[in-house]
């Protein structure tokens, strides 16, 4: 059964301290995504990648907020220095995206919790 | 840029039928989706339009009038495990098929 796969599920840090989730997407996926999800904000696309190149990240803090693919078979986003602000859950989704079409599907989840 | 508007909270009866309602302004609209998402899990798919008109699938149908920037997710014969939250997404043309999410509307069944 095909899914997405993130880790940690859950990751309780102090403020300053760096923090890197992991995603492995659906093998044969071109397509990845880092969402942020809160109360407040909903689920908020923060960087997707193409075959592993970069498309946007325009939805990342750049100071503090790095997401790479080293291989097509993982996903990082970085938090460094972490901040109590940043406390949310972390999706990571994967899609066989062509000529804009595909759905998307989501892994559980990494809750993080910035003390 | 988006804008996605659907109901914050709705409670409704099991067994009952209840609409949930989404409407969007786009610039270059692309498709629009329906995730159901249980408390502390993962946002699944349940329906995908870009045609106007209603798509079904069991229980649950969706319909779009691209004209209107309208969209409803309709929930048949409900089911205590229905309550979830229900979020609406748009993807639009040539933005590498991201989906921008509404906030979700939180739908209670009651007995």
């Amino acid at each position: 059964d095909a899914r997405v796969t993130q880790t940690p599920r859950h990751k309780v840090t102090e403020m300053g301290q760096e923090v890197t989730m992991r995603c492995q997407p659906i093998l044969g996926h071109n397509t990845v995504f880092w969402y942020r999800q809160t109360m407040m904000q909903g689920l908020e696309l923060l960087a997707y990648f193409r075959n592993r190149a970069p498309l946007d990240d325009s939805g990342m803090p750049k100071d503090r907020f790095s997401a790479e693919m080293p291989d097509a078979t993982l996903a990082t986003l970085k938090i460094q220095p972490s901040e109590p602000r940043d406390s949310a859950v972390y999706f990571c989704a994967s899609g066989f995206i062509t000529g804009d079409t595909g759905e998307l599907f989501f892994g559980e989840g990494s809750r993080l919790t910035v003390l | 840029g988006q804008n996605i508007d659907q109901p914050t909270e709705m409670t409704a009866t099991e067994g009952a039928i209840v609409q949930i309602n989404c409407t969007y302004q786009t610039s270059g609209f692309n498709g629009l989706f329906w995730y159901q998402q249980h408390a502390g899990e993962a946002p699944t798919f349940l329906s995908y339009n870009v045609l106007d008109g209603l798509e079904e699938k069991g229980r649950f149908s969706s319909f779009l009038s691209r004209s209107k920037g309208y969209s409803y997710l309709l929930l048949k014969e409900l089911q205590m495990k229905d309550s979830a939250s229900y979020l609406c997404a748009v993807r639009e043309y040539n933005q590498g098929g991201k989906l921008i999410f509404g906030q979700g509307t939180e739908l209670s069944v009651k007995p």
